[in-house]
């Protein structure tokens, strides 16, 4: 099974300011991986496929870089609605897993 | 609207039985694989099971492998998992969630809003 760690497990920042959150998977994965965004109360939403692709309906201001087993996600500028927990989650093959999560609170 | 609707979470003793369900709306159901993912209170995710577009194809994680079955029923554009021998660590709000691929695995683009499944005497 491959592992997914994902660091910080806890980022607090401020509006406006970057985040950068980091996923490292245990062997290579290419490109195979996806990051998911979680609000209070409410259900995962896919932000990230095919490790820097934007899903549909995401803004910019999300990116996703890396490649193998080092994986980020920056959020340029935060805003209030992004404080929330961030998963990554590997597809390279079909014992998906997903990352412990990183949650981003206002500092 | 595309929409994932999930039904039939219990509270359930330990070492029973449970059949939960999900229904899709506003897409073409078997354009898709699906699957099935859990959340502990407080928890993170933890993917459970996957279904090839045509039910085919069906794959569990370790922890649930010979006690949980997962099957489809394109006709009525629905998603089932039947879950035996339930364990107080099987307790969690499952989601039903949509793959973005049809005969493989992939991101999920499309989640419920989850049905809770609570396993204690």
């Amino acid at each position: 099974e491959i592992v997914m760690t994902q660091s910080p497990a806890t980022l607090s920042l401020s509006p406006g300011q970057r985040a950068a959150l980091s996923c490292r998977a245990s062997q290579s994965i290419g490109s195979n991986l996806a990051w998911y965004q979680q609000r209070p109360g409410q259900s995962p939403r896919l932000l990230i496929y095919g490790a820097s692709i934007r899903a549909t309906g995401i803004p910019a201001r999300f990116s996703g870089s890396g490649s193998e087993t080092e994986f980020t996600l920056t959020i340029s500028i935060l805003q209030s609605e992004d404080f929330a927990v961030y998963y990554c989650q590997h597809y390279d093959n079909w014992r998906l897993t997903f990352g412990g999560g990183t949650k981003v609170e206002i500092k | 609207e595309e929409r994932l609707v999930e039904s039939g979470g219990l509270v359930v003793q330990p070492g029973g039985s449970l059949r939960i369900s999900c229904d899709a709306s506003g897409f073409t159901f078997d354009d898709h694989a699906m699957h099935w993912v859990r959340q502990a209170p407080g928890k993170g995710l933890e993917w459970v099971a996957l279904i090839t577009w045509d039910g085919t194809g069906t794959y569990f994680a370790d922890s649930v492998r010979g006690r949980f079955t997962i099957s489809r029923d394109n006709s009525k554009s629905s998603l089932f998992l039947h879950m035996d021998t339930l364990r107080s660590a099987d307790t969690a709000l499952y989601y039903c969630a949509r793959d973005r691929y049809s005969t493989t695995w992939g991101a999920f683009d499309l989640w419920g809003q989850g049905t809770m499944v609570t396993v204690s005497s």
